[in-house]
């Protein structure tokens, strides 16, 4: 399998800029965890989903974060308008939820500059 | 609702020493609990979880960590550490039961090793 794929892998862009990074799940995994990491407040739980419905949105920062999962293997993650705070890198990952220990399989992460 | 405490963000050792990470929980109820390690530029990768039955439980590169429910503890060792074992290491729980999915992490653990 080709695991959690994420792109872009890097983005920089001007404070204001709309940046939408974008997640493929492990095919047949039916939960998707959107995290933000920063050397200030480590790792952070953003939102998740489960069978494309989003779950739990209360990591989400502000109104300007926003996350769509319009199928089982496709989700983005939208800054609009983006800020210098909202650097950080951006990980996605998936679980298979079927009642037993709903690991969590990371991708490789997408590291958001914002200047 | 659950914690995980990790002491020590930096940790050093000395190479053949013997590695000690520490995670405790906060939890009225045992919940699953997990190790991951993260490898520079890339998302977390699994180490190792307890589900339930045996408390000692065997992960990859030489990792093994004991589920001790009196001491809510679920600390990771490695009997000879070696150069290649110098990553950030994260704990993490999620409840044994309810519909909640999503896992929490500690804030991590540097480790060091020592030539």
């Amino acid at each position: 399998d080709a695991g959690v794929i994420q792109s872009p892998r890097h983005e920089v862009t001007e404070m204001g800029q709309e940046v939408t990074l974008r997640c493929k799940p492990i095919s047949g995994h039916n939960s998707l965890f959107w995290y933000r990491q920063t050397m200030m407040r480590g790792l952070e739980l953003l939102i998740y989903f489960n069978n494309n419905v989003p779950i739990d949105d209360s990591g989400m920062p502000e109104d300007r974060f926003s996350a769509k999962m319009p199928n089982a293997s496709f989700s983005t993650l939208k800054i609009q308008p983006s800020e210098p705070r909202d650097s950080a890198v951006y990980f996605c990952a998936s679980s298979l939820s079927n009642g037993a220990t709903y690991e969590q399989y990371f991708g490789p992460g997408t590291r958001l500059t914002v200047t | 609702a659950q914690s995980v405490t990790q002491l020590g963000s930096h940790v050093s050792v000395s190479e053949g020493a013997l590695v000690l990470l520490r995670c405790n929980y906060s939890s009225s109820v045992p919940p699953y609990l997990f190790w991951y390690v993260q490898y520079p530029n890339q998302g977390l990768q699994l180490l190792l979880k307890y589900t339930t039955g045996a408390t000692l439980v065997k992960g990859i590169n030489g990792f093994e960590a004991e589920f001790k429910k009196s001491e809510t503890s679920f600390h990771l060792t490695k009997p000879s550490a070696h150069m290649s074992d110098a990553y950030e290491y994260f704990c993490a729980v999620r409840p044994l039961s309810g519909s909640a999915r999503q896992l929490t992490f500690g804030s991590g653990t540097q480790l060091t090793v020592l030539p």
